[in-house]
């Protein structure tokens, strides 16, 4: 599976959008990209995943370049709730995602 | 609330005892996961069960003891374990295969302290 870059931390205030990048460039065609976070001292949380689209849902959106080497996750109104570890996964897609490799992930602070 | 139960929460236990962390998912799937989160290091995949067999050991010692009785519950036996395992065990479920995401649903963990 591709390696993920993404950086340790990051801050946001709250009400403003949190951009968190992800840089993917040995990604191959037939991998997805997927984003799960981790509030402090829960279990992690699926957020969205796509192939080369940009996708959007409830949580967040997902805009992908047209390279597919990089790929930014958007949380368009971010609250304090949404401090957490955020991680960006680069795997073969199809079938479960129980064999997602974990990286260190950026820590997202949103402060008052 | 994820639809997946872990329990306890918390376990403080000895190198000499025996113990177990108990998962169940009331949601309908057919994949279920162990995963170790030690102190400042990334997720790592420990068992993988799909319908209630056994496909994935990530050379796990044999100190943990997994079973998997039906698809829907999931048990981790603790054995003669040491303090570096002491860490958070978060159990995970997902659909295999028939559409849907597969996004994996994680349970809260259970934070175990061994002495």
């Amino acid at each position: 599976d591709a390696k993920t870059t993404q950086p340790p931390s990051m801050d946001c205030a709250e009400g403003r959008a949190a951009n968190l990048p992800c840089n993917h460039s040995t990604i191959s065609g037939n991998e997805y990209v997927y984003w799960y976070r981790q509030i402090h001292s829960q279990g992690p949380q699926y957020i969205i995943h796509g192939l080369k689209n940009n996708e959007t849902n409830e949580m967040a959106s997902l805009i992908i370049t047209e390279d597919r080497k990089s790929s930014t996750l958007i949380l368009p109104h971010a609250t304090l709730r949404d401090t957490a570890v955020y991680y960006c996964i680069v795997r073969v897609g199809g079938g479960s995602q129980g064999n997602l490799i974990f990286g260190k992930g950026t820590k997202l602070s949103v402060k008052p | 609330e994820t639809g997946v139960t872990q329990t306890p929460r918390h376990l403080v236990m000895g190198m000499t005892n025996k113990k177990s962390l108990k998962c169940e998912q009331h949601l309908g799937h057919n994949a279920m996961y162990w995963y170790k989160q030690s102190a400042k290091k990334p997720l790592e995949l420990m068992f993988v069960y799909n319908f209630k067999e056994q496909t994935e050991n990530n050379s796990v010692p044999s100190r943990f003891s997994p079973e998997c009785p039906n698809s829907s519950h999931l048990f981790l036996h603790l054995h003669t374990l040491q303090p570096e395992d002491s860490a958070l065990y978060l159990c995970a479920s997902s659909r295999t295969e028939g559409g849907g995401t597969g996004e994996l649903f994680f349970g809260e963990g259970s934070r175990l302290t061994v002495l």
